[in-house]
């Protein structure tokens, strides 16, 4: 399995609402990663799992909130979002985190806040 | 900082035209290079990558050689098709520090056929 397969594809939520996306990988990578793409920008960094822990928060705002709960397994809850948080969300994975470590990027959620 | 500065688009070929992407990076010591694609509504998929001077990574008829005396990463494929329309990332990955990968801002190929 060579694949980063995220869930759902498309999410409407309202700026009450509570949801949350999910990101799976199986090639045995130790390092996950949650990137926001507004349109026609590049990928931005949110957060980044090492070994199941987060070693960087790129100071989001606490309404997201990441989870790891296994190796193979990244969640990004979200409660109370305003609308400029509407974008594709980007789940990656990689090997380890090394300056050689390629990113393997899945198809992204693309979120609407109403 | 690391940065990384791509031509700006769109780039508008027709198809069998030859394509030129240019990067540069600014880069304390050596950097990997990658070269990502993302086609409409989907996520970005890596194209190629260099990990040292003067390597060439190469995939699906596309080329860019790691120049470190131009800090040059430049995307070369000979003769471009219609499927080929997406946007272009070029990325660094530093080679100290906490590895966080450094994107351009992208750049839209358009091909017509």
């Amino acid at each position: 399995d060579t694949e980063v397969t995220q869930t759902p594809k498309h999410l409407v939520m309202g700026m009450t609402n509570k949801k949350s996306l999910k990101c799976e990988q199986h090639m045995g990578h130790r390092a996950m990663y949650w990137y926001k793409q507004k349109a026609k920008k590049p990928p931005e960094l949110m957060f980044v799992y090492s070994y199941e822990k987060l070693s960087i928060n790129e100071s989001v705002p606490s309404r997201f909130s990441p989870e790891c709960p296994n190796s193979s397994l990244l969640n990004l809850h979200l409660h109370a979002l305003q609308p400029e948080d509407s974008a594709l969300y980007l789940c990656a994975s990689s090997p380890d985190r090394g300056p050689t470590d390629t990113q393997y990027f899945g198809p992204g959620t693309r979120l609407t806040v109403l | 900082g690391d940065s990384v500065t791509q031509m700006e688009g769109p780039v508008t070929l027709s198809e069998e035209a030859f394509l030129t992407i240019n990067c540069t990076y600014t880069a304390t010591g050596y950097p990997s290079l990658f070269w990502y694609v993302q086609y409409p509504g989907e996520g970005l998929q890596l194209l190629l990558k260099a990990t040292k001077a003067d390597d060439k990574g190469s995939n699906k008829g596309f080329e860019a050689t790691y120049r470190k005396e131009t800090t040059s990463f430049h995307l070369e494929k000979g003769s471009v098709q219609v499927s080929d329309s997406a946007v272009y990332f070029c990325a660094l990955i530093p080679s100290g520090g906490s590895y966080i990968p450094t994107f351009g801002r992208g750049t839209s190929l358009i091909v017509h056929p």
